[in-house]
């Protein structure tokens, strides 16, 4: 079945900084990558996500890439804030969707 | 539009107690997820539902976990009884399935509910 890693487990930048989480999975035919937020009590929000057939994928601050051919994908947060200030896990499909073991990352004023 | 809904939001009970979880899904999403997450992991699938069916339940530990989604909408996960490693947020997602070729479709999560088992 599918396994997802996800590095780094925990992420400090300064607050105007860029922000990079990667993952790698092992099944080929995953076919679907979502990046979701969780915040402390409360449950994941999904910031973004990409299919296979595409490369990338920019909304705002938030772009995630996608190297089919490596089999990982990566989020890239611009300009952080504060507020990016949470845990987020990465994920892969083929029928059902597996989780990475999330980072904490962490923006410094 | 609301979004998932769960209940309890907390709950802490005795080993060997049973327990119950609600969720109420996004208005006119038919796939219903629950999930376990453990203390510092992602979510873990438990069942899936199409409507009322459970077409994918081979993580759920059948010996002490039982769902039901009656009517297709809201559903409800119990657990009896409950041992201490249970103790874990549960999550309740839900999905429009979109058809075609895209098997997974987009998930929208609940709050969850922490669940403390002494």
């Amino acid at each position: 079945g599918e396994n997802v890693e996800q590095h780094p487990s925990t992420l400090s930048v300064q607050e105007g900084d860029s922000a990079v989480i990667k993952c790698t999975y092992s099944d080929s035919a995953s076919n679907y990558f979502p990046w979701y937020k969780q915040e402390l009590g409360k449950g994941p929000q999904l910031i973004i996500d990409i299919r296979s057939n595409v490369g990338e994928k920019k909304d705002q601050r938030i772009a995630v890439t996608l190297n089919k051919t490596a089999k990982h994908f990566s989020l890239h947060i611009t300009e952080t804030q504060p507020e990016d200030s949470a845990v987020y896990f990465c994920g892969g499909a083929t029928n059902k969707l597996i989780f990475g073991t999330g980072t904490l990352l962490a923006v410094q004023p | 539009e609301a979004g998932v809904v769960q209940s309890p939001r907390y709950k802490i009970i005795e080993k060997k107690q049973p327990v119950a979880f609600w969720c109420n899904p996004i208005s006119g999403h038919n796939t219903l997820y629950w999930y376990r997450q453990n203390l510092g992991q992602g979510p873990e699938l438990l069942i899936r539902y199409e409507n009322e069916e459970a077409v994918d339940d081979s993580q759920l530990p059948k010996d002490r976990f039982s769902a039901e989604r009656l009517k297709g909408v809201d559903s409800t996960l119990k657990i009896q009884p409950a041992e201490l490693g249970d103790s874990a947020v549960y999550l309740c997602a839900s999905s429009l399935d979109q058809g075609g070729t895209m098997v997974v479709d987009t998930q929208y999560f609940g709050p969850g509910t922490r669940l403390t088992v002494l």
